[in-house]
Formats: structure tokens, C-alpha cells, sequence
């Protein structure tokens, strides 16, 4: 069965330092990784997605994230935080052997402070 | 262009009674998800359509739930004998991924469903 692990509720860092989200996941097949951001009273929004290839993706607003098969990651990371990144972030999963089903972590909240 | 959109945003109901969700997606998406979000908690997964039938309703968690998208398009997600553990955000999300199942899904803002 596909899950999802978010290991922390939230993250705290100050501007300008970099961010680190953690996720980690299981599926029987190969996987398909996403992350997906959600403003307060917005909906889920795409930011990146792994599906082959080069093991470090690059996404929306500066975000990237390392696809690690060994140990079943995929932190999502950025170099610099800015404040207007604080918001609850979500990582998800999808069998890439013909499944349809995504599977999404409890999410992570991150706050950057100024 | 337009998103997904999602009618009513907000919808209250007693228990016990008939509700209806209603999802527009982009046009042109062939899929079609619909999720199930709880306070604190990620999306959960509940039924998924590849055009008017739906490829996976795994999700669904008893027979009180039921969706449809009958011509390929506009999908309603039908909740019957509403009870108060039903009382979620209902996100609905589409994807223009035909047999693809690696583009990501464009989500609507969600209907807050709340059962007294």
C-alpha cells in the first residue's frame, strides 16, 4: 500500500536561511513524487514533481527537491526563505506502475520569520 | 483562464439529510479526482474519473457516498444520510493527464461540508 510520511507538524526558520521539508513515502512501484503548497484560503497548488530522470527537480518559486530511492525521500528544500513561503505543504504520492490513486502526507506547516 | 471551480464554497446540513457537491473542471481535463480533507490532515483520496467513468472509487468509504460525471466534464459528489463525521473540506482537483498519471492536478478551493 502507498503512504506518505510528513515527520514534522511545522518548521520554523528565519528569512533568508534555507528550508528543508521532509518527506519520505512507500509504494510498490516506481514512484511518482509531488509537493503541493496551500495558502491560507486558497486551494492546493502544484510546485514540483519527480518522475524520472535527474534526482534533484526544480520548481515553483525557487523550491527544489531531492529524490532519494535508497532511503525513500523527497525534502523538499530552498536555499533562501522568504516570509511570503510560509504556508502548509503538502507531499504526495502516485504508483507510476499504472496507478491512479495519489496519497498525501498530513502536511507540514512552514513559518519564516523576519 | 478558469480554474477549478467548486459550488457551494460552503454548505450546512443536519444529519441524516441529502447533500450534493458539485465540481467544474478546467475545460478540456480528461481526469477528474475527488479528495476528502480533514482538519490537521492531508487530502484523502476518494474516487477518480478518466472521462465519464470512474477508474478508482477506492476511496469512497461506505455506499452513503457517490459521484458522478456523466458527460465527461462536470462531476457531482453525492453524500446520503449525511452523518457528522462527513463534516470535511471536499476538494475536487483535475488533471489533463489522459493515460498519463504524472501531471500533476489542478485543484478547486473545496466545499466545507458541516453536519450538525
Amino acid at each position: 500500500a502507498q503512504s506518505v510520511a510528513q515527520p514534522e507538524d511545522q518548521v520554523n526558520v528565519a528569512e533568508g536561511n534555507p528550508l528543508t521539508v521532509k518527506c519520505t513515502y512507500s509504494v510498490s512501484g516506481n514512484p511518482y513524487l509531488f509537493w503541493y503548497v496551500q495558502y491560507p484560503n486558497r486551494g492546493l497548488q502544484f510546485l514540483l514533481k519527480y518522475i524520472t530522470g535527474d534526482n534533484l527537480v526544480k520548481g515553483s518559486y525557487g523550491f527544489e527537491a531531492e529524490f532519494n530511492k535508497s532511503q525513500t525521500s523527497f525534502h523538499l528544500k530552498k536555499p533562501s526563505a522568504l516570509v511570503s513561503d510560509s504556508a502548509l505543504y503538502f507531499c504526495a504520492v502516485r504508483d507510476g506502475n499504472g496507478g491512479f490513486k495519489t496519497i498525501f502526507g498530513a502536511g507540514t506547516r512552514l513559518f519564516v520569520k523576519a | 483562464g478558469a480554474g477549478v471551480s467548486q459550488t457551494p464554497s460552503n454548505k450546512v446540513t443536519e444529519k441524516g439529510k441529502y447533500v450534493e457537491l458539485r465540481c467544474d473542471p478546467i475545460s478540456g481535463h480528461t481526469a477528474l479526482y475527488w479528495y476528502r480533507q480533514s482538519l490537521g490532515q492531508g487530502p484523502e483520496f476518494l474516487i477518480y474519473f478518466q472521462g465519464t467513468g470512474a477508474a478508482d472509487d477506492s476511496g469512497l468509504p461506505n455506499d452513503r457516498f457517490f459521484a458522478v460525471r456523466p458527460e465527461g466534464s462536470v462531476s457531482t459528489l453525492k453524500i446520503q444520510r449525511t452523518e457528522r463525521g462527513d463534516s470535511a473540506v471536499y476538494l475536487c482537483a483535475s488533471s489533463p493527464q489522459g493515460i498519463a498519471t504524472y501531471n500533476e492536478q489542478f485543484f478547486g478551493p473545496g466545499t466545507r461540508l458541516t453536519v450538525l
